[in-house]
């Protein structure tokens, strides 16, 4: 079965300037999941979807951030424009509902 | 108080030991619950689930509390190779919000 595809996997880019990461969840999952992860600390949710529809974006900071899920399918994460506290790697994730998650491998973004 | 708490750590263990750490959640209402292993610089991978009559898998041994509000995870025997960061992760209501734990850093030692 293949796993949740992200990329780019690694991301340099300068600040206030913009970025999008992608991702493809395991066939059939409903809930689609992204996560900022800085060095040392646990996953933070940026944003949880159900299907096409948004559950959770609570610690999405909207200003800069958005993300939509095409189709209940596929799904980007935009950081516009990027600050250099951004600097991390975005996980993106997937599960049935209350199910286990499956991770991407991330990217791992650099802001100078 | 944090919604899930772990202790981060670092615990060091020799080789061969056995350790267990906890992660306390604070909704009773919670219905799942996970343990993530994080490899350096790797995404976390599933470790297990958690299951209200506890679960075993090899050397590996989670357990639910309810009561207290807490999970555990039990590492016997332990190998060079479990030295990683553990992660809980609690699934909130039925509005399927969850919350991770910061992680708990394990090293074993030769």
């Amino acid at each position: 079965e293949a796993g949740v595809a992200q990329s780019p996997r690694y991301k340099i880019i300068e600040k206030r300037q913009s970025v999008a990461f992608w991702c493809n969840p395991i066939s059939g999952h409903a809930t689609l999941y992204w996560y900022q992860q800085i060095l040392g600390q646990g996953p933070k949710l940026l944003i949880q979807f159900q299907n096409n529809g948004v559950v959770d974006d609570s610690q999405l900071p909207k200003d800069r951030f958005s993300a939509e899920r095409l189709k209940g399918v596929d799904s980007t994460l935009k950081i516009q424009p990027a600050k250099l506290e951004d600097s991390a790697v975005y996980l993106c994730a997937s599960s049935p509902p209350l199910g286990e998650q499956y991770f991407g491998p991330g990217t791992r973004l650099t802001v100078t | 108080r944090k919604e899930v708490e772990q202790d981060p750590g670092p615990f060091n263990v020799p080789e061969g030991a056995t350790v267990a750490f906890n992660c306390t959640y604070s909704n009773s209402a919670s219905q799942s619950f996970f343990w993530y292993r994080q490899d350096c610089r790797k995404e976390p991978k599933l470790l297990m689930s958690v299951y209200s009559s506890g679960n075993e898998d090899g050397r590996f041994t989670a357990q639910l509390n309810r009561a207290s509000q807490y999970i555990s995870l039990l590492i016997r025997d332990s190998k060079l190779s479990d030295s990683a960061t553990y992660l809980c992760v609690v699934w909130g209501d039925s509005n399927y919000q969850l919350i991770w734990g910061a992680g708990t850093k394990l090293i074993i030692k030769p």
